[in-house]
C-alpha cells in the first residue's frame, strides 16, 4: 500500500469555525508533513513531524495546530482562519526525515474560508 | 539563504523531448529531486540525483551537476499525459528534513 489518504477532500468554513484535517498512511513512513499550496504555486511547507515528534514549523501562525497521534496518523486543526487561507493542503509521508527526498503526498484537501 | 531557477512554461508537441533546467543557490545540498503535479492533483516523485551524473526511469532522465549548481529533467517520446508542472526540490536545503520546492514548469504537450 503506497497510498497517502487526507480527508476531507473538500471543506468549506466560516472565520469563526474550528475543523479538522486529517492524513492516514500506512507504508510505515516516520516522517509526515504539511503543505499549503496556493494555485499556480509550488507547495509550501508548513510543519515535519518525525517519529510523531515535531521537529520543524516554518513560522505557522497558531491558528493552524498540527497533531500526529501516532505513526500514521496526522491532523491539522483549524481555527479562526482567514479567507487568504484558502488554498489547497496536502500532507505526505516518507520513510524518514533525512530521507525527505522521496515523499509520498495524499491528494489534498481544498479548503475555502468564507 | 538559498534560491531554485526554472522555466515557467515550456510547449512541444507530442513525440518530442522537453529539457527542464534547475540551477539551484544554496547553503547545503543534498541532492536534487524532481515531482510531477498535474491540475488538481498530487505532487508525485520522479527521481532525485544524490550524485553528479544521468539517472534513467523510463521516458524521464535526471541530470545534475554539482559543480555547477545545475541540474535537469528530460522528458523524452512526450505524450499528451506529460502535460503537468515539473517541480525541482532540493532536500534538506536549509534543514535536515525539509524539501524545498522550485517555483514549477508548466509543460504543454500540443498534439
Amino acid at each position: 500500500d503506497t497510498e497517502v489518504t487526507q480527508t476531507p477532500k473538500h471543506l468549506v468554513m466560516g472565520m469563526t469555525n474550528k475543523k479538522s484535517l486529517k492524513c492516514e498512511q500506512h507504508m510505515g513512513h516516520r516522517a509526515m508533513y504539511w503543505y499549503k499550496q496556493k494555485a499556480k504555486k509550488p507547495p509550501e511547507l508548513m510543519f515535519v513531524y518525525s517519529y510523531e515528534k515535531l521537529s520543524i514549523n516554518e513560522s505557522v501562525p497558531s491558528r493552524f495546530s498540527p497533531e500526529c497521534p501516532n505513526s500514521s496518523l496526522l491532523n491539522l486543526h483549524l481555527h479562526a482562519l482567514q479567507p487568504e487561507d484558502s488554498a489547497l493542503y496536502l500532507c505526505a509521508s516518507s520513510q524518514e526525515s533525512p530521507n525527505s527526498y522521496e515523499q509520498y503526498f495524499g491528494p489534498g484537501t481544498r479548503l475555502t474560508v468564507t | 539563504g538559498q534560491s531554485l531557477e526554472q522555466p515557467s512554461e515550456v510547449t512541444a508537441v507530442e513525440g518530442a523531448i522537453v529539457q527542464i533546467n534547475c540551477t539551484y543557490q544554496t547553503s547545503g545540498f543534498y541532492g536534487l529531486s524532481w515531482y510531477q503535479q498535474h491540475d488538481g492533483g498530487a505532487p508525485t516523485f520522479l527521481s532525485y540525483n544524490a550524485l553528479d551524473g544521468l539517472e534513467e526511469t523510463g521516458r524521464f532522465s535526471s541530470f545534475l551537476s554539482r559543480s555547477d549548481s545545475y541540474g535537469y529533467l528530460l522528458l523524452q517520446e512526450l505524450q499528451m499525459k506529460d502535460s503537468a508542472s515539473y517541480f525541482c526540490a532540493p532536500p534538506g536545503a536549509d534543514s535536515w528534513g525539509k524539501l524545498q520546492f522550485g517555483a514549477g514548469t508548466q509543460v504543454v504537450v500540443t498534439p
